[in-house]
């Protein structure tokens, strides 16, 4: 079945530093890849969202990368700042016409000041 | 706005006990998802319904049931509850799905143990 793996599991940097989070997707008709933030004891946001039509997409400190051919995409912060702390999980549509999403594990990533 | 509602927030049962997981949005969302979370394993998809009369099975459905009677409510049951089904539940719902897929907005979770 379609899967999602996302690397590294957890992630420590000090303030100012950049984060980086990786995930690989198997199902090659996906066309959807969004990143969710979630805090302690909340439901998951998005924070940003990427289509397969695009390469990169930027807001602010955070954006992602999309490479089609590898099945791969990443998240990248930069200027890390301490609410950033919290775990982060990238998904991928189910197929070209899916309905739901697949979810990674998740990074814990902590900003340390 | 109330988003995405879920009730309970905590809940313990017993083995084998049935119950109820309740979930409403007032966004008029056609699509629901049910996802369970479980300790390093991330979010798996229970059951998700693209409008209400559709429900349809995702990657882990087997102990759980589903109804989707109305555009707003989107009620997960739980049969003879097992202790692998202790976990923290959250619905979420989205304007759009299929080739479409939008934002999913979550429920802030339902946290059940099963002893």
């Amino acid at each position: 079945g379609e899967n999602v793996e996302q690397h590294p599991s957890t992630l420590s940097v000090q303030e100012g530093d950049s984060a980086v989070i990786k995930c690989t997707y198997s199902d090659s008709a996906s066309n959807y890849f969004p990143w969710y933030k979630q805090e302690l004891g909340k439901g998951p946001q998005l924070i940003i969202d990427i289509r397969s039509n695009v390469g990169e997409k930027k807001d602010q400190r955070i954006a992602v990368t999309l490479n089609k051919t590898a099945k791969h995409f990443s998240l990248h912060i930069t200027e890390t700042q301490p609410e950033d702390s919290a775990v982060y999980f990238c998904a991928a549509s189910i197929g070209g016409g899916g309905t739901a999403l697949i979810f990674g594990k998740g990074t814990t990533l902590s900003v340390s000041s | 706005n109330a988003g995405v509602t879920q009730t309970p927030k905590f809940r313990i049962l017993k083995i084998g006990q049935s119950m109820t997981l309740q979930c409403t949005q007032d966004m008029n969302h056609n699509y629901m998802y049910w996802y369970r979370q479980d300790p390093g394993m991330g979010l798996k998809l229970i059951y998700y319904s693209v409008g209400a009369g559709i429900t349809d099975k995702g990657e882990v459905p087997n102990g759980y049931n589903v109804s989707r009677s109305t555009t707003e409510d989107f009620p997960l049951r739980l049969e003879l509850a097992a202790p692998s089904q202790t976990s923290v539940y959250f619905c979420a719902s989205s304007y759009s799905g299929g080739a479409n897929t939008g934002e999913l907005f979550f429920g802030e979770g339902s946290r059940l143990t099963v002893l």
